[in-house]
């Protein structure tokens, strides 16, 4: 089973109107972290947000906010006032926690997000 | 600028030649990483140093992949007899340390990656 799924391969979004991102995960392990990067054309991944699995709050960067709905195992990115220069491909990743044994993320296939003036 | 850098950012090599690429990461970082990205596909790991010491690898890094952290700084990433399965994107990573008790909530940081076209 694939750990991170994006469902939507591309998105559209009206400037300064919010948007949605969905990520679903797939773990057994009861320590994790997710996170969201995103990258522009020119291929540089920028750390967006990072929820805990024990976090007691959804996390929130600026217009950045985690939809954390953890029965649900789903992290959706929520970007509210949309720019154009948020137009790039948006990745949800894995990172099962120090008993799963691993510290390597694991990635979605990733959401191209088109702005609209 | 105190982000990972990676160099060369793009190379263009024939089928059989080696290339390497180096990474130097954030300087407080003992975690370095190494992920591969293909066109429409998230980035995939390869690898894992903490300090100088290569603790995982993915099945992904075969044979003629190498990858050294000799003095637990920047890391370089061999691959030998290119083939054109190779052409992707090299993308390196860092993060600090995991304190005691700490989950997995240290931050990740990427550089801007090298892009790798074998014809």
């Amino acid at each position: 089973a694939q750990k991170i799924t994006q469902t939507q391969p591309g998105m559209f979004v009206q400037e300064k109107e919010a948007v949605t991102l969905d990520c679903t995960y797939d773990t057994s392990d009861p320590s994790y972290g997710l996170f969201w990067y995103k990258q522009p054309s020119s291929g540089e991944m920028i750390f967006l947000i990072y929820q805990g699995s024990y976090d007691q709050q959804n996390a929130t960067e600026g217009r950045y906010s985690l939809n954390f709905q953890k029965a649900r195992k789903s992290a959706n990115l929520v970007i509210s006032a949309s720019q154009l220069g948020d137009s790039a491909m948006y990745f949800c990743a894995l990172r099962e926690g120090p008993q799963g044994g691993s510290e390597k993320l694991v990635f979605g296939k990733g959401t191209k997000l088109t702005v609209n003036p | 600028d105190t982000g990972v850098s990676q160099d060369p950012r793009h190379k263009i090599t024939k089928r059989g030649q080696n290339v390497t690429f180096r990474c130097d990461p954030i300087s407080e970082h003992n975690r370095l990483y190494w992920y591969r990205q293909t066109l429409g596909q998230g980035p995939e790991f390869l690898t894992y140093f903490q300090n100088e010491a290569q603790l995982e690898k993915s099945r992904l890094l075969s044979d003629r992949f190498s990858a050294e952290r000799p003095k637990g700084s920047f890391s370089t990433l061999e691959i030998q007899r290119t083939e054109q399965g190779d052409s992707a994107m090299y993308l390196c990573a860092s993060s600090s340390p995991l304190g005691q008790g700490e989950l997995s909530g240290n931050t990740i940081y990427f550089g801007e990656g090298s892009w790798l076209t074998v014809v």
